[in-house]
């Protein structure tokens, strides 16, 4: 199997707090992780790739300083959303990309961030 | 550009067949990929096509035409729990997934 967690599946913040969500690969080695974010009936935005031990790449247009990424281990990646808006209130996923295999990426159960 | 096409909604009937197209065109082309999401939840991976030809996986079939830019998902004995929204995403050549807009299943019974 390919099981990925994420914690916490819901959260609501106020305007100007920070929120950290955390991505767990549970029965895998992830050397690489991703962020998505998600609106409503749209497809899946990818914000930054993630790999472990080194500088996550965020795409054009990603604040790397609003959203702060972590991956520590080979199981266990961060997204820090910093100084948080109602406009970062979205549903952010992530994945991991087993080593071997064909590159498939296994999705966490998202979270649903809102910020009032 | 990179682009991915499918269409934004289908519905089919509870048992029918139903096929969901993509096309696409991207800088390279390392699989192409099927997800399915339901309403509120992350994306489920249903199926992976590299070659040319049909994958079948139960219920779930998905082909490949590279030459054509095009792969298919068929879904066969429709049940109303795959109302979803179908995924393609194209793995280019840095191994990043590109990902479509998705196709909206409705299912009627």
């Amino acid at each position: 199997g390919a099981v990925v967690s994420q914690h916490p599946s819901r959260v609501i913040c106020k305007s100007g707090t920070s929120v950290k969500i955390e991505c767990r690969s549970l029965d895998f080695q992830a050397t690489t992780m991703f962020w998505y974010r998600q609106f409503p009936k749209k497809s899946l935005m990818l914000m930054a790739t993630s790999n472990e031990g080194s500088k996550a790449t965020y795409e054009q247009g990603v604040e790397k300083d609003k959203f702060l990424i972590n991956h520590a281990s080979l199981t266990l990646s961060t997204l820090t959303v910093t100084s948080a808006h109602p406009e970062d209130s979205s549903f952010y996923i992530c994945s991991a990309r087993k080593v071997e295999g064909h590159y498939e990426q296994y999705f966490g159960p998202g979270t649903r961030l809102t910020v009032t | 550009g990179q682009n991915i096409d499918q269409p934004t909604e289908m519905t089919a009937t509870e048992g029918a067949i139903v096929q969901i197209n993509c096309t696409y065109q991207t800088s390279g082309f390392n699989g192409l990929f099927w997800y399915q999401q339901h309403a509120g939840e992350a994306p489920t991976f249903l199926s992976y096509n590299v070659l040319d030809g049909l994958e079948e996986k139960g219920r779930f079939s998905s082909f490949l035409s590279r030459s054509k830019g095009y792969s298919y998902l068929l879904l066969k004995e429709l049940q109303m729990k795959d109302s979803a929204s179908y995924l393609c995403a194209v793995m280019d050549s840095n191994y990043q997934l590109i990902w479509g807009a998705g196709t909206k299943l409705i299912i009627k019974p």
